[in-house]
């Protein structure tokens, strides 16, 4: 059990196009999921919590404009990177609360901006 | 701003062999975790520790935690190849469940 999955694993867009990519959950409910961004050899960054049935809330200094979040359903959450720029290009990681202090990482989507 | 910071930041061992990886922080978090994190996937969780000491262990690994939720090291004996990867530890940050900070992370290489 406890299981997240991401859609897509990796994705090429040119520049200032939209992608939009979705976590799920697939054998629970989350009413709360994450969002993360990693660099290649660093360590992950939280953007935005995602609240199902209320807007997100996001960490200083990322954009709620450029990284759209709908958590549409208890089992799915959507990021849309808009007007994408090559500085956007990133290993993007959701997570969902499975139970207290226990929550599970999709597996992360590639993301390349030409 | 909470920071964690872990040590160290490389560790290439041979099978077999023990190690330890640190991760310290000048403030205290509701709960701590250490995560496995392969290329190209996300983090897996290991072990969370939360308010109270209590302990939940999901892996193989063993964990020490010093002053609880704020300094923690964990402990690998007889490391096999299997256990390559960056290990993460994690804070919850307490004001919101949830929302965790990392380390930058310990990158393992065991050596058949």
């Amino acid at each position: 059990g406890a299981v997240v999955s991401q859609h897509p694993s990796w994705v090429i867009c040119k520049s200032g196009t939209s992608v939009k990519i979705e976590c799920r959950s697939l054998d629970f409910q989350a009413t709360t999921m994450f969002w993360y961004r990693q660099f290649p050899k660093q360590s992950l960054m939280l953007m935005a919590t995602s609240n199902e049935g209320s807007k997100a809330t996001y960490e200083q200094g990322v954009e709620k404009d450029k990284f759209l979040i709908n958590h549409a359903s208890l089992t799915l959450s959507t990021l849309t990177v808009t007007s994408a720029h090559p500085e956007d290009s990133s290993f993007y990681i959701c997570s969902a609360d499975y139970r207290p202090y226990e929550q599970y990482f999709g597996p992360g989507t590639r993301l390349t901006v030409t | 701003t909470q920071l964690l910071e872990q040590s160290p930041q490389f560790l290439s061992i041979q099978e077999g062999e023990n190690l330890t990886v640190y991760c310290n922080s000048s403030s205290v978090f509701s709960s701590l975790q250490w995560y496995r994190q392969e290329p190209g996937e996300g983090p897996v969780l290991l072990v969370t520790v939360v308010t109270g000491g209590e302990v939940k262990k999901l892996k193989r690994p063993t964990f020490q935690f010093g002053d609880a939720r704020k300094d923690s090291s964990l402990h690998i004996t007889a490391a096999q190849p299997g256990d390559t990867g960056l290990y993460l530890c994690a804070g919850d940050r307490g004001t919101s469940y949830g929302k965790l900070t990392f380390g930058q992370g310990t990158i393992l290489t065991v050596h058949p």
